[in-house]
Formats: structure tokens, C-alpha cells, sequence
């Protein structure tokens, strides 16, 4: 099965700025999640998609953090205006096909973000 | 809630040696377990998972972890490490029902000495 692709690889912005990262996860499936991995920690869950909808986003900071699906395909997140502690590798995940009951999940090899 | 603790953010070891990188869980429920490796600036990729059947699970490169419910841990190891073991290793556990959401331990970071 095709990974999962996501873009930008890296981005470098100042603070306030925007920032917007896009991922395409392993096709035709209904669920995805973003990750927030900050140097020396391990990722932490943002968001959850299930098709369209959102399953959880109680980690998101809903302040400055958007997320979308259209279409319960490709998903976007933005970051708006970012702060120098959002600097981090953000990264979408599916689960596998092969063990989608399990919470096992493929990622994608990762946005990272420097925010100056 | 689900969480996992991995003992040891840096683990040194010569090359030939053992690798041992420790991980304890909690959760309420019997949980799923993975080990993820992180290379420099690559995703991440499964190791192995323990998903309830057998409590020895063997992975990709060589690396095994055993499920101790008594001692609520998932230890990974490798009987010979090799330099490109060098990475970093996350431990995650699953949540349970519809959510099934994988929640990370801070990582371990392995360097392999020639």
C-alpha cells in the first residue's frame, strides 16, 4: 500500500507568521492524525480525523491550530500566528490497513517547522 | 487513561553488545504495545507490537521485547548491536475502543560505539 506523503518537508518562518502543512495518508483510509514532535520528546497527538469529522482535538491549541479533511481524503494544518515554541516536526499518521484494530499506525516522514 | 515511561532518555552501548532499552506502561485494560525507530530526519517505523498473542514478539533488524504484565513492561532488546542500530526508539501504547489513539514515551536515544 502507497504511504503516507506529506509537505512541506521544511519550513522556516518568523514568529506570527503562518504556516500551513498538508498530508495525504495511505488511500482509502477513514482515519488520520496529526502529531506534534518537539526536539527530545516523543510526538504528541493534536488532532484525530475520522473521515470528516473529528474525533479528538482536546491537545489541539485551538488559539492558533486549524486543522481540516475535505472530503475525509487529504487533511491541512495551520498555524496562525506561530509562536517559537512551535517549532517542532509535525507529523500525519494512518493507520495500517493490515492492523487498523490495533492503533498501529504508518507515519509520514514529518514537516519540520522552525519558527524564529 | 493509557501512559508509558521509558527508563533512560540516552543508552550508550560498544558494538557486539547487548541492547536493552526498558519501557513500563499503564493502563486499565489490557493494552497494545509497539516499539517505533526514529532515524535523523525520517518518520517514524514500527519495530515490533505486542497485540495480545504470543509475549515474546520478535521485529524488523533483529530486536525482540517481552510483555510482562506482572511488572507492567515491554523491554526491547537486541543480543548484538550494530552501528546502525543508532537511532532513537519510542515506546507507544494504544488506547482502548474507537479511538484506539497511540500515546508515545519520551524516547530513547541509542548510540552505538565502535
Amino acid at each position: 500500500e502507497a504511504g503516507v506523503a506529506q509537505s512541506p518537508r521544511y519550513k522556516i518562518i518568523e514568529k506570527r507568521q503562518s504556516v500551513a502543512f498538508w498530508c495525504n495518508p495511505i488511500s482509502g483510509h477513514a482515519t488520520l492524525y496529526w502529531y506534534q514532535q518537539i526536539l527530545g520528546q516523543g510526538p504528541k497527538l493534536l488532532i484525530q480525523f475520522q473521515n470528516n469529522g473529528v474525533v479528538d482535538d482536546s491537545q489541539l491549541p485551538k488559539d492558533r491550530f486549524s486543522a481540516e479533511r475535505l472530503k475525509g481524503v487529504d487533511s491541512t494544518l495551520k498555524i496562525q500566528p506561530a509562536k517559537l515554541e512551535d517549532s517542532a516536526v509535525y507529523l500525519c499518521a494512518s493507520p495500517t490497513r493490515a492492523a487498523s484494530n490495533t492503533g498501529e499506525l504508518f507515519f509520514g516522514e514529518g514537516s519540520r517547522l522552525t519558527v524564529l | 487513561a493509557q501512559s508509558v515511561t521509558q527508563l533512560g532518555s540516552h543508552v550508550s552501548v560498544s558494538e557486539g553488545a547487548l541492547v536493552l532499552l526498558r519501557c513500563n506502561y499503564s493502563s486499565s485494560v489490557p493494552p497494545y504495545l509497539f516499539w517505533y525507530v526514529q532515524y535523523p530526519n525520517q518518520g517514524l517505523q514500527l519495530l515490533l507490537k505486542y497485540t495480545s498473542a504470543a509475549t515474546l514478539v520478535k521485529g524488523i533488524n533483529g530486536f525482540e521485547a517481552e510483555f510482562k504484565k506482572s511488572e507492567t513492561s515491554f523491554h526491547l532488546t537486541k543480543p548484538s548491536a550494530h552501528m546502525s542500530d543508532a537511532a532513537e526508539y519510542f515506546c507507544a501504547v494504544s488506547g482502548t475502543g474507537s479511538a484506539r489513539q497511540l500515546t508515545f514515551g519520551s524516547g530513547t536515544q541509542l548510540t552505538v560505539l565502535p
